[in-house]
């Protein structure tokens, strides 16, 4: 089944401690982002990536470091998370250029920073 | 990429037609329109998009104006698992390089 997962679903952590949420597609898709969902602000772009070793900032990096090492895997890095940073995340891709453009959003990962 | 206004929230019967509006006056030639679901808190869910000429899949139908400034999705049959909020969203071409830009939405509720 074609798919984008998330883990953890679920995490609440303290201020300054580091974290990771990884995100993975079986789908072989070149485009990967993250968006975090926050109340009366929507979804925001934190950082995308359009190929292995090519990630760039959206419009709210600040706080967030992502690699891209593998094609599957887009990683979200929490170096010294805060409480601003509590927030609900989506890992999303698609096929990049030219692909028909249906973007796979994951399930998301709440996060609670204390 | 072009501004869009959806109303904030809209009910539908089960078994009727949902019919989401979505205005982009400022829309350019190149832009397309694209809806998106989410389902409480889930992960948005594509469902249809198009150009200049109505569209229709599995899912709903998108009926686009001659003028290209106002949109609806039709969800012909709601049913209760329909309920959610619905994002018209209008971004230049059909590569999947870009990034959505969401706004507010309309939240759609089905009654039995």
């Amino acid at each position: 089944e074609a798919q984008v997962t998330q883990n953890p679903r679920y995490l609440i952590t303290v201020t300054g401690k580091k974290l990771t949420v990884t995100c993975s597609q079986n789908m072989n898709h070149e485009y990967m982002s993250w968006y975090r969902q926050d109340p009366g602000l929507g979804l925001r772009q934190i950082y995308y990536s359009m190929n292995v070793e090519v990630t760039d900032k959206g419009d709210v990096p600040e706080g967030y470091k992502v690699s891209r090492k593998e094609k599957r895997n887009f990683p979200l890095i929490l170096e010294s998370p805060s409480p601003n940073q509590t927030s609900l995340y989506f890992c999303a891709s698609s096929g990049g250029q030219g692909a028909y453009n249906e973007q796979f959003f994951g399930p998301g990962t709440r996060l609670t920073v204390l | 990429d072009a501004k869009t206004t959806q109303p904030p929230s809209m009910d539908c019967a089960e078994g009727r037609a949902a019919n989401l509006p979505c205005n982009h006056s400022t829309i350019s030639g190149n832009e397309y329109v694209y809806w998106y679901r989410q389902i409480h808190s889930q992960g948005p869910q594509y469902i249809i998009h198009g150009l200049k000429n109505n569209e229709t899949n599995e899912m709903a139908s998108l009926i686009i104006t001659e003028d290209r400034k106002s949109s609806t999705l039709i969800l012909p049959h709601a049913t209760l698992r329909d309920t959610a909020v619905y994002y018209c969203i209008v971004r230049v071409g059909s590569g999947g390089y870009n990034k959505l830009i969401f706004g507010a939405g309309t939240r759609l509720a089905v009654h039995p």
